[in-house]
């Protein structure tokens, strides 16, 4: 198995107040990702990071910021947490595409996000 | 854009038998991959196969595989002889280029429920 760890695994928290999740990895992969999955709508990307300080947007990354400043680790933010933000949030990793890589993302096991 | 149509929310077979669940995929790349995950109750994403667009054959993992039409831009997931362990839900997703981070794009998922 990946190895790869999300904390907190589960969170309540009120309207207005910051968050941080954090996700780490001992794979030394490249690639990093957050996503949030909700009924209906699957999983979403929201950030992900191609390397040490290389994020970029993902389709619903409004009210959500990430840093990575070491490999291992890449931290999602919710500035200001509001009600929408309510989800299961998973961090994926992969090694990215080549000849024997398929680009296939490991996932930890979700974080459960609940905003008041 | 990318974009993964999974159009069965709900499907149910009896044990034993083999299901289809179907997937379809809109994407303007000559190169991509397709993938399945399972997610059980306990919510953990479980990768089942994978299919590049380039392969000749389609894909199998043990009970799982994939019936990869590409003119069609489908690609079906069969689940042979299922068994109650099967009950979850599946997700298709679709990898996109290297040059934007080799992130996937999922489908809304199809719930799979066995029945003895």
């Amino acid at each position: 198995d990946a190895g790869i760890t999300q904390s907190p695994r589960h969170k309540v928290t009120e309207t207005g107040t910051p968050v941080t999740l954090r996700c780490h990895q001992t794979e030394n992969h490249r690639y990093m990702y957050w996503y949030r999955q909700d009924p209906g709508h699957g999983l979403r990307l929201i950030h992900y990071s191609y390397g040490v300080k290389d994020t970029d947007k993902g389709e619903v990354s409004d009210g959500y910021s990430v840093s990575r400043s070491k490999t291992e680790d890449f931290l999602l933010t919710l500035e200001s947490a509001t009600s929408s933000q309510t989800s299961v949030y998973f961090c994926a990793i992969s090694g990215g595409q080549g000849r024997t890589n398929t680009g296939e993302l490991f996932f930890g096991e979700g974080s459960r996000l609940t905003v008041l | 854009a990318q974009k993964i149509t999974q159009t069965q929310p709900g499907m149910f077979v009896q044990e034993k038998e083999a299901v289809t669940l179907d997937c379809t995929y809109d994407t303007s790349d000559p190169s991509y991959g397709l993938f399945w995950y399972k997610q059980p109750s306990s919510g953990e994403m479980i990768f089942l196969i994978y299919q590049g667009s380039y392969d000749q054959q389609n894909a199998t993992e043990g009970r799982y595989s994939l019936n990869f039409q590409k003119a069609r831009k489908s690609a079906n997931l069969v689940i042979s002889a299922s068994q109650l362990g099967d009950s979850a839900m599946y997700f298709c997703a679709m990898r996109e280029p290297e040059t934007s981070g080799s992130r996937l794009t999922f489908g809304e998922g199809t719930q799979l429920t066995v029945n003895p």
